[in-house]
Order: structure tokens, then sequence, then C-alpha cells
């Protein structure tokens, strides 16, 4: 099984509606990562959490809310989607206490979102 | 100046072939560096981390140069397999926070 698992993988909806991209990882890690990606713009960062009472806003975050709901869960939520939220978003987990002390990120395998 | 830059090809080399990209990075005080594989629609795999001293996996070898800012991946014998993007990231920072900064991608097309 994978160790990070993103639900779900495909979703199209329309402008105005509320959608939830959930994630889970089986990792055992602390911190996860929700990022976006575009064709031309790389990965940017929407948002991060440290633990279940840590929620930080990335570089983009405006439009988006997340939810930690247990170390293993880290949900993103669109309130009211809009088309130019159409990308590719993964979810992250990391945890610096492996991998020489460097904290590494390990991703899930995406899910592709279209706003019409 | 962006933070991450990378030229994104794309690279098309011949197997067996010897190729290098480049990444450079604008924050002196960055402190860890990745060079990450995508494939096409896929996730983002964790290629190997980028060391001081540079580092070697099999045909995979990855240096960094803190003076001029920069980290290098060098593939030889280059495989079909190999066909990728190349992400650069860095990790600008030096305690605390945790956030990385992603290139745009090199992409890379071995030709049999």
């Amino acid at each position: 099984d994978a160790d990070v698992t993103q639900t779900p993988r495909n979703r199209i909806t329309k402008t105005g509606k509320r959608i939830m991209l959930e994630c889970s990882q089986t990792k055992g890690h602390d911190r996860m990562y929700w990022y976006r990606q575009d064709p031309g713009l790389g990965l940017r960062l929407i948002y991060y959490s440290f633990d279940v009472k840590d929620i930080n806003k990335g570089e983009i975050s405006d439009g988006y809310s997340v939810s930690r709901q247990a170390q293993a869960k880290f949900s993103l939520s669109l309130e009211s989607a809009i088309p130019n939220q159409t990308a590719l978003y993964f979810c992250a987990t990391s945890d610096r206490r492996g991998s020489g002390g460097v904290d590494t990120q390990y991703f899930g395998p995406g899910t592709r979102l279209t706003v019409l | 100046r962006k933070e991450v830059e990378q030229d994104p090809g794309p690279f098309n080399v011949p197997e067996g072939a010897t190729v290098a990209f480049n990444c450079t990075y604008s924050n002196s005080a960055s402190q860890s560096f990745f060079w990450y594989r995508q494939d096409c629609r896929k996730e983002p795999k964790l290629l190997m981390s980028v060391y001081s001293s540079g580092n070697e996996d099999g045909r995979f070898t990855a240096q960094l140069n803190r003076a001029s800012q920069y980290i290098s991946l060098l593939i030889r014998d280059s495989k079909l397999s190999d066909s990728a993007t190349y992400l650069c990231v860095v990790n600008p920072s030096t305690s605390g926070t945790y956030k990385y900064i992603f290139g745009t991608g090199t992409r890379l097309k071995v030709l049999a």
C-alpha cells in the first residue's frame, strides 16, 4: 500500500462549488503539506502543518482552507471553487528524524482538479 | 530573480550519453538541497539529497557549489527510463520553519 494517499484522484467541478481533497499517510510523519502544480510554475505551497495543532499558510493560501484531523490526515478545502484553481494538487509529508536529520518530503499521487 | 532557477529544457540525449543539469538558488543561507524526479502527471519522487561534499548514487552524481550558489546533477550512461522532469528543491531555512522552494524542472528525453 502507498504511504501517502490522496482522494479523489480526479475531480471535475463547477465554479462556486465546495470541494474537499483528502490526504492520509501511514509514514508516521508529523509534518504535512499541500501544494499545487501548474504548468511552467513548479510546485507552490498552499498550507503546511507541523503537528495536529499547528497550521500555517503557504505562499498561495487565499481561497483555500485546511484541517488536520489527526496526525495521519490533512484535508484541503476550496470553499467556492473558481476556474483558476484548476491544477494538480499534491499532498506531502516529511520527518527529519530520518535521512541523516535532513527533512525530506514524500509526495502522494496527486489530485487532478478541474473547475469549469 | 527567481529563488530557484532551472533550464526547462528539453534536453534530448541519446542512450548512453552523459548529461548534466544545473540549478541556481538566490538565498545564500539555504541549508538543504535535493533533486526530485517527476514523471508525466505523477508525483515527484526523491532522487537524492545533495551534500556539501557531493554525493553519488550509481549513475547519478550531485554536487553543491555554495560560492556560486548552484547545485548540479550528472547522469552517466543515460537510459530510456531516465526520461522525466528533474526538479531542483531548496530548503532556505536555517531553523524553525521548513519550507521548500521548487524549481520548475528540467525535462530530459533519452532517445533510442
